[in-house]
C-alpha cells in the first residue's frame, strides 16, 4: 500500500508565477489536509478537503491560495502570483474517516 | 480553540541515555493525541497516537507516551536513545471535524544525540 504521494518534491518559481502542488492520498483515504511549514517554525493547518468539497479552509490565506480535490485525480494546492514569503515546505496528509492522518514527503517551494 | 505547547525547543542527550519530551495540550473534550518525527528534509512519520483506552501507548522505534488528563500532558519517552533518533519531534492534538481529523501542532523539539 503506497503512502501519501506528493509532487513535485522541489519546486522553484520566480515571483509572480503560479505554483501547483499535487497530493495523492493513501488508498482508501477520503480526507486530505494541507499544512505549511515555514523555516524554523512548526506546521500550520491550511485546508481540509473531501472529494469535491472544501470542509475547512480556516488556515488558508485569503488571497492567491486555493485548493481542490476533484472526483478523479489528486488534490491540488494552487498558489497564484507567488511571493518570497511563500517559500516553505508544503505537506499533504490523508486519513480515513475520523482516522489517523499520514503525511507525504512534502513539496519544498522556493520563490526567487 | 485547541493548542499544543512543547516547552523544550532543543534537547541534547547522550546515546544510551533515557529521553523524555514534554507536550502539554489545551482542548475542551477528550483529545486525540499524536507524536510525529521529522528528519531533515523529510516528511512526518507517525510515532504513536492516543485515541482512548490505555493511557500508556507504545509506538514504533521503542517510543512510548503517557496520556495524563489531570496534567493535560502527553509526554514522549524512550528508555535508551540511539544516534539515529536525532530529529525533530512534533506533538499534535486532533479535532474531529466534518469526519476528518484536523491537527494542531506544537512548535517542535529538536533532539540532538551525542555519541
Amino acid at each position: 500500500n503506497a503512502g501519501v504521494m506528493q509532487n513535485p518534491r522541489h519546486l522553484v518559481r520566480r515571483r509572480g508565477q503560479e505554483a501547483r502542488l499535487r497530493c495523492s492520498p493513501m488508498k482508501g483515504h477520503s480526507h486530505v489536509y494541507w499544512y505549511r511549514q515555514l523555516p524554523e517554525e512548526g506546521l500550520k493547518f491550511m485546508v481540509y478537503l473531501q472529494k469535491e468539497n472544501i470542509i475547512d479552509e480556516s488556515g488558508m490565506p485569503k488571497e492567491r491560495f486555493s485548493a481542490e480535490f476533484p472526483k478523479e485525480g489528486p488534490s491540488i494546492l494552487r498558489i497564484q502570483q507567488v511571493v518570497r514569503g511563500d517559500s516553505a515546505a508544503y505537506f499533504c496528509a490523508s486519513s480515513p474517516e475520523t482516522g489517523t492522518p499520514y503525511f507525504g514527503p512534502g513539496t519544498r517551494l522556493t520563490v526567487t | 480553540a485547541q493548542s499544543v505547547t512543547q516547552p523544550d525547543i532543543h534537547i541534547t542527550v547522550s546515546e544510551g541515555a533515557s529521553l523524555e519530551l514534554r507536550c502539554n495540550y489545551s482542548y475542551g473534550a477528550t483529545p486525540y493525541l499524536f507524536w510525529y518525527v521529522q528528519s531533515p528534509g523529510q516528511g512526518l512519520q507517525l510515532l504513536l497516537k492516543y485515541f482512548s483506552g490505555d493511557t500508556l501507548v507504545q509506538g514504533i522505534k521503542g517510543f512510548e507516551a503517557e496520556f495524563k488528563r489531570s496534567q493535560s500532558s502527553f509526554n514522549l519517552r524512550k528508555p535508551s536513545v540511539h544516534w539515529s533518533d536525532a530529529a525533530e519531534y512534533f506533538c499534535a492534538v486532533g479535532v474531529i471535524t466534518g469526519g476528518g481529523n484536523k491537527l494542531t501542532f506544537g512548535t517542535g523539539t529538536q533532539l540532538k544525540v551525542e555519541l
